[in-house]
């Protein structure tokens, strides 16, 4: 079963880090470029950053500087190392699949992981 | 950053009636590629967001062929031709022709 699972959410204060982890299973990882989007509470869907299969990244704006996303293809896993976090962060975490459709399409969708910024 | 405006923003739907949201974008979709870089989400309450519609009009792998996408350029539409109750959620058209991704704003449909 193709499957992403998020971890490393949690409570931190302003200016704290986190590391955020999103396990890959039943697809070749190194194949597929994969991203970072996030959705605050009752709000709509923000994509937040992107890692390619070449290791080439991008980000929105309000990131850029303070989040670094990273892979690690021979453990099948997702990185975001977020620092120097605001309130504004605080959100549902969710790691995501390009599909082999072509497009940029995200055809697989972890569970989330929550994040919040909060002293 | 292209800016995706949905509408409606509601969407209260009697079963077996169809339904359509619009999508617009602030700037072209169009690759040269001769692809609408615009795909199509539905987010069912307490889940993560679901593909349905890529590339503009492409069926995602298990989606029921009652929902259709069309639209090139900057207009586009989804189409749910007969609505059943696992249809409720939210809806989110995203672009991803230009980084940073956007999102619409998203549409909520509900069963009448």
């Amino acid at each position: 079963e193709v499957q992403l699972v998020e971890s490393g959410g949690g409570l931190v204060q302003p200016g704290g880090s986190l590391r955020l982890s999103c396990a890959a299973s039943g697809f070749t990882f190194s194949s597929y470029d994969m991203h970072w989007v996030r959705q605050a509470t009752g709000k709509g869907l923000e994509w937040v950053s992107y890692v390619g299969t070449a290791g080439d990244t991008d980000y929105t704006g309000s990131v850029k500087g303070r989040f670094t996303i990273s892979r690690d293809n021979a453990k099948n896993s997702l990185f975001l190392q977020m620092n120097n976090l605001r309130a504004e962060d605080t959100a549902v975490y969710y790691c995501a699949k390009e599909g082999p459709t072509g497009g940029d399409a995200f055809d697989i969708w972890g569970q989330g992981t929550v994040v919040t910024v909060s002293s | 950053d292209v800016v995706m405006t949905q509408s409606p923003l509601s969407l209260p739907v009697t079963p077996g009636e169809p339904a359509s949201i619009s999508c617009r974008s602030s700037q072209n979709l169009l690759h040269s590629d001769g692809n609408n870089y615009l795909d199509w989400y539905l987010q069912k309450p307490g889940q993560s967001p679901q593909l349905l519609i890529y590339l503009g009009f492409n069926r995602a792998s298990g989606v029921p062929d009652r929902f259709s996408g069309s639209g090139s350029g900057t207009d586009f539409t989804l189409r749910i031709s007969r609505v059943e109750a696992e249809d409720v959620g939210v809806y989110y058209c995203m672009q991803a022709l230009y980084t940073p991704y956007t999102f619409g704003q998203g549409t909520k449909l509900e069963i009448k």
